[in-house]
């Protein structure tokens, strides 16, 4: 079946750094979503990226997703402590609206 | 946003009792519905997806006599924990997609479920 890999697992940063969350797909995806969770909560839909090679930007962050549609990243330019949570990359199966979601990145924010 | 209100958010209970989460969607019709297990600082799992007026679809290794999905409107569907265990203890979530939003998911708070 289809996996989503998303890394690094966790990531401690200094506030004020950048951040980057990587995803990718076994398989070419329809189009891929970002959640944030945070800390005791549920996942906040972010963006959702349809086109080859798109990139978003939200503010301090940036979405990105691949030529072949099967990798995404999300890159955050001078963290906050209110970055603070996981990040999850949830890709659509392209069928039932089901999504498939990675590991999630866990990024924490030291003031 | 779309708003998905999910009750209760926490629940214990006693190993052999049988536990009902309620999923409703306020301000939007819900024609699907996502449940999700979420273990500590993992992921999501998808359990079933539940479509109004039709059986739920269970992931592979989803019990579906465990897990009662009942899908009734298009803002309401419930998971029915039969006869838990300490297991089965986990934090539950739902989701739901409208037909505006397309395949957006719009989650509930979750509920933690606690079985003794």
């Amino acid at each position: 079946g289809q996996q989503v890999m998303q890394i690094p697992q966790y990531q401690h940063v200094q506030e004020g750094e950048d951040f980057t969350t990587y995803c990718n797909s076994s398989t070419t995806l329809s189009n891929i979503q970002w959640y944030k969770q945070r800390p005791g909560g549920h996942p906040v839909f972010l963006i959702q990226l349809v086109k080859s090679g798109e990139v978003k930007k939200q503010k301090r962050l940036t979405f990105q997703f691949g030529e072949a549609k099967k990798n995404s990243s999300l890159h955050i330019t001078a963290t906050q402590t209110t970055d603070v949570g996981t990040y999850f990359c949830a890709g659509d199966r392209g069928a039932g609206n089901m999504l498939t979601f990675g590991g999630g990145t866990r990024l924490m924010v030291k003031p | 946003g779309a708003v998905v209100s999910q009750h209760p958010s926490r629940v214990i209970c006693k190993s052999g009792t049988s536990v009902k989460i309620e999923c409703r969607s306020l301000d939007f019709q819900a024609t699907t519905m996502f449940w999700y297990r979420q273990f500590p600082k993992q992921s999501l799992m998808l359990m079933a997806t539940s479509n109004e007026g039709s059986k739920a679809t269970y992931e592979q290794g989803v019990e579906k006599d465990k897990f009662l999905i009942n899908h009734a409107s298009l803002t309401l569907s419930t998971l029915t924990v039969t006869s838990a265990h300490p297991e089965d203890s986990s934090f539950y979530i739902c989701s739901g997609v409208s037909g505006i939003s397309k395949n957006i998911q719009y989650f509930g708070a979750g509920t933690r479920l606690s079985v003794l």
